[in-house]
């Protein structure tokens, strides 16, 4: 199946500083990308959908300026975590959608975020 | 409506045993039914899927059952191995992203 890389896969940072995570689709062009919180033992939130040069689409109660998200390029999309705080610890998961319209979702690895 | 509910929470099942998850949904507007297996620290890995107009899809011991009219699929592990151990999430599309069940938690006893 398709190869999607996230970068950092762990974070540690102090609160207060902000943290930049990268999403990119290896092998394919991916107009769209997703970006999930996982927290322990339980199952994926969806936090904002990402399209390829517009502005990423929130979901409900998800702060657009903590988490902002930048989809500049087919192939990659970022999520930067603003002013982080140790709640914002969390393990971040992003995945991409190839241009086809099958529904088929390929996911990273997952990055595990700690705010001391 | 946008719920996919998942059941059980959890799943112990001895080797070569048959481990069965189950999941359903409200809204008929779903067109792509995925199964993914996650283990710890790790992103989720498709496993399988299926389309609303096919009952049944195979592939390996990995088996999918729909029903469309009850709004339910399931997924059926045969010959379930220690190696199977992981969260399983079944998801729905729909509006162009992916709702996912809770999740159920499988432990398979050698």
């Amino acid at each position: 199946g398709a190869v999607v890389s996230q970068h950092p896969s762990r974070v540690i940072c102090k609160s207060g500083t902000s943290v930049k995570i990268e999403c990119r689709s290896l092998d394919f062009q991916a107009t769209t990308m997703f970006w999930y919180r996982q927290f322990p033992k339980k199952s994926l939130m969806l936090m904002a959908t990402s399209n390829e040069g517009s502005k990423a689409t929130y979901e409900q109660g998800v702060e657009k300026d903590k988490f902002l998200i930048n989809h500049a390029s087919l192939t990659l999309s970022t999520l930067t975590v603003t002013s982080a705080h140790p709640e914002d610890s969390s393990f971040y998961i992003c995945s991409a959608k190839p241009g086809t319209n099958t529904g088929e979702l390929f996911f990273g690895e997952g990055s595990r975020l700690t705010v001391l | 409506q946008q719920q996919v509910k998942q059941s059980p929470q959890s799943l112990i099942v001895q080797k070569g045993g048959i481990s069965i998850i189950n999941c359903a949904y409200e809204n008929t507007a779903f067109d792509y039914f995925p199964w993914y297996q996650q283990f710890p620290g790790k992103g989720p890995a498709l496993l399988i899927a299926i389309r609303p107009d096919v009952s049944e899809k195979k592939e390996g011991r990995f088996t999918i059952s729909f029903n469309k009219s009850a709004k339910q699929f399931s997924l059926h592990i045969m010959d379930s191995q220690p190696g199977d151990s992981a969260t399983y999430f079944c998801a729905a599309n729909g509006y162009g992203k992916l709702t996912f069940g809770q999740g159920t938690i499988l432990t398979v006893h050698p």
